[in-house]
């Protein structure tokens, strides 16, 4: 099982990109990674994924070097309403394995 | 809202009972995903059904069991509850039984322990 680690908590303005890291060391050749959001007392939901390289979407980027032991999920331009806990989750293309989130980064927008 | 109904949204009882948590899953999906988040903590991952057959199973207390029924909807049975059962469980749902498929989590329901 990839083993995550992720930085507690951010703290960011208004308007600046957010770099967020998550290590997954041990991940394994089938894993691709997938980042998650939560705001207080909701469901996690999807922000992005991918598996090498670079992907965009019309909310974040996600950035995977090539040796893939991290991942960097970049949001451009944050807003107050971007505070919320962060999750990646290394999962494999593959079924019958036991999920293992990240222990999410928590981002708090300041105006 | 993800389409993905979980009931009760509270649910307050005892030490040492037993109660039952339903999921009905996005219309469509066939896996269900259950997790168990404490306060303040990250998801952890229960357990997994695909049309009917576990999946996979993360660190679920032999106290916890779960099943998917025909029309595959879910069940998450707790039983001997203790405080530290206490959490926000949630149930997610996907369309196939791979890992990496996207989850559409449900609201949660809310289990406190007295």
């Amino acid at each position: 099982l990839a083993k995550t680690t992720q930085p507690i908590s951010m703290d960011s303005y208004e308007g600046q990109e957010v770099n967020i890291t998550c290590s997954h060391n041990n991940i394994a050749t089938n894993d691709y990674i997938t980042w998650y959001q939560q705001f207080p007392s909701q469901g996690p939901r999807f922000i992005i994924q991918g598996y090498k390289t670079k992907v965009t979407n019309e909310v974040a980027s996600l950035f995977i070097p090539a040796d893939r032991k991290s991942s960097t999920l970049s949001l451009p331009r944050v807003s107050l309403s971007d505070t919320a806990v962060y999750y990646c989750l290394p999962a494999s293309n593959t079924g019958r394995r036991a999920l293992t989130f990240g222990s999410g980064t928590r981002l708090q927008v300041q105006p | 809202d993800s389409g993905v109904t979980q009931t009760p949204k509270h649910l307050i009882t005892a030490t040492g009972q037993r109660v039952t948590l339903r999921c009905s899953p996005r219309s469509g999906d066939l896996s269900v995903y259950w997790y168990q988040q404490s306060l303040d903590q990250g998801l952890q991952f229960l357990i997994q059904y695909y049309n009917g057959e576990e999946r996979a199973k993360g660190n679920i207390l032999e106290r916890f069991s779960a099943q998917q029924f025909p029309d595959l909807h879910s069940e998450l049975n707790l039983s001997s509850l203790e405080l530290g059962d206490s959490a926000l469980y949630f149930c997610a749902s996907s369309t196939r039984d791979r890992g990496y498929d996207e989850q559409f989590f449900g609201p949660g329901t809310r289990l406190t322990v007295l």
